[in-house]
């Protein structure tokens, strides 16, 4: 069955980095983009941007142009998300996701990844 | 951006009760050449990842109970829940996907009354 397995909880400090990976399995990662979105606590979806997992091209929306990065291992079918220069308002769980083979919707999420940035 | 823009915020319900929440976008996702709203209905309950519910405004996903019913066109979508469970009580969302970046609603939680 379609798995996205992500790492494990964070805690930072305000000015490091940090990299959350998406471990794909049970489909060929490259068939399909993986996006990105995140919800800082207590509030709604924010959706990220995505990566064209052919290309290793990524998209960012308007708020995560700086900063962020979207990366692949493809060998490994991982998507990576790199946080630059933490700050404390990037404290949010952060979900990698992929669209359904039909379905227009999201239908597969990872479990999702609880990063906090705390001095 | 397409804005999503979900009502009411939150809504306390009764089980048995029929629920319905409103989704509108700031432009139409009626894609003209396929006939299909490019809109979809998510589930988030405390401490999980969310789950789609349906798809194209009114397709529900396989396993997913008849009571939940997507509808709409346009700019204008409806989720409806026929006879709420107590298994329902979550934050529910609208995401369109007809044009980037794609964009969520505010979400409606249902809270038992």
């Amino acid at each position: 069955q379609i798995q996205l397995v992500q790492s494990g909880p964070e805690l930072k400090k305000p000015g490091e980095s940090l990299k959350i990976s998406c471990k794909a399995s049970g489909y060929t990662f490259t068939d399909y983009a993986m996006q990105w979105v995140k919800q800082a606590p207590g509030k709604g979806l924010q959706y990220m941007g995505w990566i064209n997992t052919q290309t290793g091209k990524p998209t960012y929306a308007d708020d995560f142009k700086e900063r962020f990065v979207f990366s692949l291992e493809t060998s490994a079918s991982t998507a990576y998300l790199q946080i630059n220069n933490l700050k404390n308002e990037d404290t949010a769980t952060y979900f990698c996701a992929r669209r359904g083979t039909t379905t227009g919707g999201f239908a597969y999420w990872g479990q999702g990844t609880l990063v906090t940035v705390s001095s | 951006d397409i804005v999503m823009t979900q009502t009411p915020s939150s809504q306390a319900v009764s089980a048995g009760e029929k629920v319905t929440m409103s989704c509108k976008s700031s432009q139409s996702l009626l894609y003209s050449e396929n006939k299909k709203n490019y809109l979809a209905w998510y589930q988030q309950k405390p401490g999980q990842s969310p789950k789609l519910l349906i798809s194209w405004a009114s397709t529900r996903e396989s396993g997913v109970p008849d009571r939940f019913i997507g509808s709409g066109s346009g700019t204008d979508f409806t989720l409806t829940i026929s006879s709420v469970q107590a298994e329902d009580l979550a934050v529910y969302y609208c995401e369109q996907y007809y044009d980037t970046p794609w964009t969520f609603g505010g979400g409606t939680k249902l809270e038992l009354k």
